[in-house]
């Protein structure tokens, strides 16, 4: 099925250093979403974001819908060891969601 | 709120035996449910779309008479892998969506199912 690309695919970055990942498709979105994962979990939404443009925080995280429709970042700053994880970016156009690639998170204290 | 549950988290079963995952929202009412496979290290794969009432939608690729999809009620869908067979050893991951304009997804825990 298809993919959205995300990168970096993985990062090793010590604690209090920020972090900044994207998500890349070759067809438009109307919602990007993020997503992490911790291992043997389900992810857990982090942020929604409906319009083009939109820059939205939620904590030390910030998302931004790409004005193309095409792509998104997630910006998380200030790390700590608990935002190690798996990041995932999903786009839906219908109820269906398309996920990336997956961007994987290491902190060192 | 938008809690969702799975049960069994995990589930070791021999080849051949049929093996069954229930999916419930616990603070909503869903009225459409989502069933994912997620193989080590890959991303989450959509399998099927669960409507409650209706007939589930796979998508391409995906056995419908090997993944039996029930939604019963708007806060229940299960996942029945019949003659399981150990290259279906997986994660599996529900979500519920809360409907409308709003795509949101709430996922569950998932399942881990090891076949023998």
């Amino acid at each position: 099925g298809q993919q959205l690309n995300q990168s970096p695919q993985s990062m090793f970055i010590q604690e209090g250093e920020d972090v900044s990942m994207n998500c890349t498709s070759s067809s438009i979105f109307n919602t990007w979403l993020w997503y992490k994962q911790d291992p043997g979990e389900g992810p857990v939404l982090l942020i929604a974001l409906y319009k083009a443009g939109e820059l939205t925080s939620n904590g030390r995280l910030t998302a931004q819908f790409g004005i193309t429709r095409k792509d998104s970042f997630l910006n998380i700053s200030a790390s700590i060891p608990s935002d190690v994880g798996i990041y995932f970016c999903a786009g839906a156009n219908t109820d269906k969601l398309i996920f990336g690639t997956g961007t994987r998170l290491q902190v060192f204290p | 709120g938008a809690v969702v549950s799975q049960h069994p988290s995990r589930v070791i079963c021999k080849s051949g035996t049929s093996v069954k995952i229930e999916c419930r929202s616990l603070d909503f009412q869903a009225t459409t449910m989502f069933w994912y496979r997620q193989f080590p290290k890959q991303s989450l794969m959509l399998m099927a779309t669960s409507n409650e009432g209706s007939k589930a939608t796979y998508e391409q690729g995906v056995e419908k008479d090997k993944f039996l999809i029930n939604h019963a009620s708007l806060t229940l869908s299960t996942l029945t892998v019949t003659s399981a067979h150990p290259e279906d050893s997986s994660f599996y991951i529900c979500s519920a969506s809360l409907g409308g304009r709003n795509n949101e997804q709430f996922f569950g825990p998932g399942t881990r199912l090891t076949v023998l």
